[in-house]
């Protein structure tokens, strides 16, 4: 099995960068893509970031991801913090056919 | 519109057993990989289950996830253009938001969500 472990929060002020992570246990990081989603508060996901670093229709270039083989990790930065971005964050990943979510990130933008 | 429509969802007793449907509105449900993806009140998403297309090599093909296999089953019907869960022997872990989430054909992100259908399990 596949175990995404993201941090549980993280918090920094509009205007500036912020890298959330995705750690891969069982399994490395490259053996599938990483895909990143966005939960606004009382809102469906919405996709961020697909096939490791790829931005979805219409997501602004503030959003980036990328994978680390070093770390067994994937990244989400975000560059420019908008207020807006407040939300959680959830990588997502295949093995075997089935899906794993990571437990998600709560972002404060304060 | 295109859109994806859950129902099923209520008040459930321990033991009891629930079915969710979810009808695409607009769009045909038959070339892609369906998904059931759930959430507990303020908690993480958990990807449930998939059924495949009806067509292509990955036909029919289906997946569970850990914590319903052996007590769920999917299953898609082209007609009514809709695709069913249904989960037993449920539990207080089984409550949450459902959500019916249609998978792409070739980058295989999730690109359209209903919005959901709400689950409570409770004696």
């Amino acid at each position: 099995n596949v175990l995404l472990t993201q941090p549980h929060s993280v918090s920094e002020s509009p205007g500036k960068t912020v890298i959330i992570t995705c750690t891969r246990s069982g399994g490395s990081i490259g053996d599938s893509y990483v895909q990143w989603y966005q939960q606004r508060p009382g809102s469906v996901p919405t996709c961020l970031i697909y096939e490791n670093d790829e931005r979805f229709y219409g997501v602004p270039d503030r959003f980036s991801g990328s994978i680390d083989k070093s770390s067994n990790s994937a990244s989400l930065t975000i560059s420019g913090l908008k207020t807006e971005d407040e939300a959680a964050y959830f990588c997502l990943a295949y093995f075997k056919g089935r899906v794993f979510f990571g437990g998600g990130t709560h972002l404060t933008v304060l | 519109e295109v859109q994806l429509v859950e129902s099923g969802g209520g008040l459930v007793k321990p033991g009891g057993s629930l079915r969710l449907s979810c009808r695409g509105t607009d769009f045909s449900l038959s070339p892609f990989t369906m998904n059931w993806v759930r959430q507990p009140p303020g908690k993480a998403l958990e990807w449930i289950s998939s059924v495949g297309p009806s067509v292509g090599s990955d036909s029919g093909e289906i997946f569970y996830g850990d914590s319903v296999r052996g007590r769920s089953s999917i299953s898609r019907d082209d007609g009514d253009n809709s695709v069913h869960l249904v989960l037993n022997n449920v539990t207080a872990e089984d409550t949450g938001l459902y959500f019916c989430v249609r998978r792409g054909r070739v980058t295989y992100y999730f690109n359209l969500w209903g919005r959901g259908t709400l689950v409570t399990v409770s004696s």
